[in-house]
């Protein structure tokens, strides 16, 4: 069984520019959530989508968005970048809850400059 | 807020030593599971732990859940260059609540 995809791998932006970031999920499961992850913070919960709908969401501001489409595959959505938003974007699929085990992606590292 | 403390933060050690990873909250978790991280990948799960007082072993690594299911820990015997990543724990309440991580160099 194939494992979570992430797309692209390496991002380099600039300040106010916005970026969409991909997903493809383990065959079958249907719930995906999105991670930030730096040094100084950690492992961050972004929201995490299920059927096409936010289930869950973290506390991020609404300049992060995301969705899912019929077929599982998700985006995530960042405008108006800010220097802050440099990380690694994780994603993370799961078969049903958002508390089952988490199958992470390799990532997509984002650079704001 | 629920809060998970996981600690040390960073450890560095000598092959052959042994060491444990400690996660405490006072939230009750329904389980709560531990992965490892290696650097340019996502984390992968080691172990889910359910029950209070359950101990699992997985080789040279031994993980327990505290008998409230407030707590673990994660104990390696021996380290080995090989268990050189970073480790997450994650209790599951409504939401994945996850530590802030440890990092753990081991030294040849």
């Amino acid at each position: 069984k194939a494992g979570v995809t992430q797309t692209p791998r390496y991002l380099i932006k600039t300040r106010g520019q916005q970026v969409t970031l991909s997903c493809s999920p383990i065959s079958g499961h249907r719930s995906v959530s999105w991670y930030q992850q730096t040094p100084g913070q950690g492992l961050q919960f972004l929201f995490e989508y299920f059927s096409e709908t936010q289930r869950n969401k973290g506390n991020f501001p609404g300049r992060f968005s995301g969705r899912q489409f019929s077929n599982s595959r998700s985006e995530m959505n960042v405008s108006t970048l800010e220097l802050g938003d440099s990380a690694l974007y994780l994603c993370a699929s799961s078969l049903v809850q958002h508390t089952d085990t988490q199958y992470f992606g390799p990532g997509t590292r984002l650079t704001v400059l | 807020t629920q809060l998970l403390e996981q600690s040390p933060q960073f450890l560095s050690i000598q092959e052959g030593e042994n060491l444990t990873v400690y996660c405490n909250s006072s939230s009750v978790f329904s389980s709560l599971q531990w992965y490892r991280q290696e650097p340019g990948e996502g984390p992968v799960l080691l172990v889910t732990v359910v029950t209070g007082g359950e101990v699992k072993k997985l080789k040279r690594l031994t993980f327990q859940f505290g008998d409230a299911r407030k707590d673990s820990s994660l104990h390696i015997t021996a380290a080995q260059p090989g268990d050189t990543g970073l480790y997450l724990c994650a209790g599951a309440h409504y939401q994945l609540i996850w530590g802030a991580g440890t990092k753990l160099i081991i030294k040849p």
